[in-house]
């Protein structure tokens, strides 16, 4: 089956530094991935819609220069928090699709800032 | 009105109960049903995929679409303490442009 995977698994910052959280499909080429959010006890919140080679369309109320989303190839997108806060702190999840079937989903990255 | 209506339950159930977990949608252009199933700490997997209305089967798990009561419903049979997990809904329309996910229902199988 596709498998996606991110990487680091986990991260602890320190508040202002940046942070880059990476996505891969390791089996199949993703024209498009998706970067979500994950708070405690919540469902997923959709932060963002990548296509290769092209910018990054984002949700209502995401801060695109906050989070900066890049997706330089068909197996790679990179998720940047710059200027990380303790309140960016949250379980980020990034999912890859390869046609317009489904997304399969990395194991997601949880995220620090002290 | 949400796109994706989901119980968030939380659901707990004795080992080898059938478990009922369902979705409700009020777009009826939606045509992809999954179901995920993500355990604490972990990003969602896939658990099951169908088109447009009908059945699907694999091992324990069924999921139904009942696209003109626009209902779909996941059943898992024979429930196993590592059931135990928050199963997501999602759908799309055909062009799968855009994913809608329901809240999550919270399972817990006791042994």
């Amino acid at each position: 089956g596709a498998v996606v995977s991110q990487h680091p698994s986990r991260v602890i910052c320190k508040s202002g530094t940046s942070v880059k959280i990476e996505c891969r499909s390791l089996d199949f080429q993703a024209t498009t991935m998706f970067w979500y959010r994950q708070f405690p006890k919540k469902s997923l919140m959709l932060m963002a819609t990548s296509n290769e080679g092209s910018k990054a369309t984002y949700e209502q109320g995401v801060e695109k220069d906050k989070f900066l989303i890049n997706h330089a190839s068909l197996t790679l997108s990179t998720l940047t928090v710059t200027s990380a806060h303790p309140e960016d702190s949250s379980f980020y999840i990034c999912s890859a699709m390869g046609g317009a079937e489904t997304q399969y989903f990395g194991p997601g990255t949880r995220l620090l800032v002290l | 009105q949400k796109e994706v209506e989901q119980d968030p339950g939380p659901l707990s159930v004795p080992e080898g109960a059938i478990v009922s977990l369902n979705c409700t949608y009020s777009n009826s252009a939606f045509q992809y049903f999954m179901w995920y199933r993500q355990y604490s700490r972990k990003g969602p997997e896939l658990l099951m995929y169908t088109y447009s209305s009908g059945n699907k089967e694999d091992g324990r798990f069924t999921a139904q679409v009942d696209k003109s009561s626009k209902y779909i419903s996941l059943f898992i049979r024979d429930s196993q303490p590592s059931d135990s997990a928050t199963y997501l809904c999602a759908m799309s329309d055909i062009t799968g442009n855009q994913f809608y996910f329901g809240t999550g229902t919270s399972l817990t199988v006791i042994p």
